[in-house]
């Protein structure tokens, strides 16, 4: 167990809906990290929040956004949901530098 | 564009025996790598790390060894266990893993353990 809790476990949306995914980092972790993990792949970076801030990015559209709140625990959102976004969602938890604890992973199931 | 890259996509190895995952990477900036085991259902479990400033770091029946004239990095377990079946991945970062542009993930590669 890592301490890094994700919610829901599983969710099923409609194309166009916005979703909205949880993760609590453990504790002392101030750096979240989102993944994306299609099916049979590797993860693939979201974005990262430090300190309640974006400060980095990887190839997602803006319709993919995030919040870090004060006690470090983290928002995924997604809007106009499309087939494609049908994937794992893993949250990492990190200290700054060094290892990143993930999740267990919100399965997403877009139809 | 700069990826993270397995060799084989399967692999199968008698329990006891030892195995050797292999990895391929492509952006020379990076300075920290990491392995992951990942079951199914669940999220990446950290194995083990290594920072570009070693070549060889020594776990509980893992080893990474890592080869940055030729951008190659191994994972060896030792001793394989019904338990170790799963699928691993490599993953790389800059900035000793405090890079903000996120771990880059290789596709992984499933571990089969025969009895």
């Amino acid at each position: 167990e890592t301490g890094v809790t994700q919610s829901p476990t599983h969710l099923i949306k409609t194309r166009g809906q916005q979703v909205t995914l949880r993760c609590s980092s453990q504790s002392g972790h101030n750096t979240v990290s989102w993944y994306q993990q299609a099916l049979g792949q590797g993860p693939q970076f979201i974005f990262q929040y430090y300190r309640e801030e974006e400060n980095g990015r990887g190839n997602f559209p803006p319709r993919f956004s995030g919040l870090q709140f004060p006690n470090y625990s983290s928002e995924l959102n997604v809007n106009a949901l499309e087939l494609d976004d049908s994937a794992l969602y893993l949250c990492a938890s990190s200290p700054g530098e060094g290892e990143q604890f993930f999740g267990p992973g919100t399965r997403l199931t877009v139809l | 564009g700069e990826s993270v890259g397995l060799h084989l996509p399967t692999l199968s190895v008698q329990e006891g025996d030892n195995s050797i995952i292999n990895c391929a990477y492509s952006n020379s900036a990076s300075d920290y790598f990491i392995w992951y085991k990942q079951e199914s259902g669940k999220g990446p479990q950290f194995i083990i790390d290594i920072r570009s400033n070693m070549d060889k770091r020594q776990g509980q029946r893992v080893t990474v060894l890592l080869n940055k004239t030729v951008k190659h990095l191994s994972l060896q377990i030792a001793a394989t266990q019904p338990g170790d079946s799963a699928v691993y991945f490599c993953a790389e970062n800059k900035d000793s893993g405090g890079g903000a542009d996120g771990l880059t993930f290789g596709k992984g590669t499933h571990l089969i353990i025969q009895p």
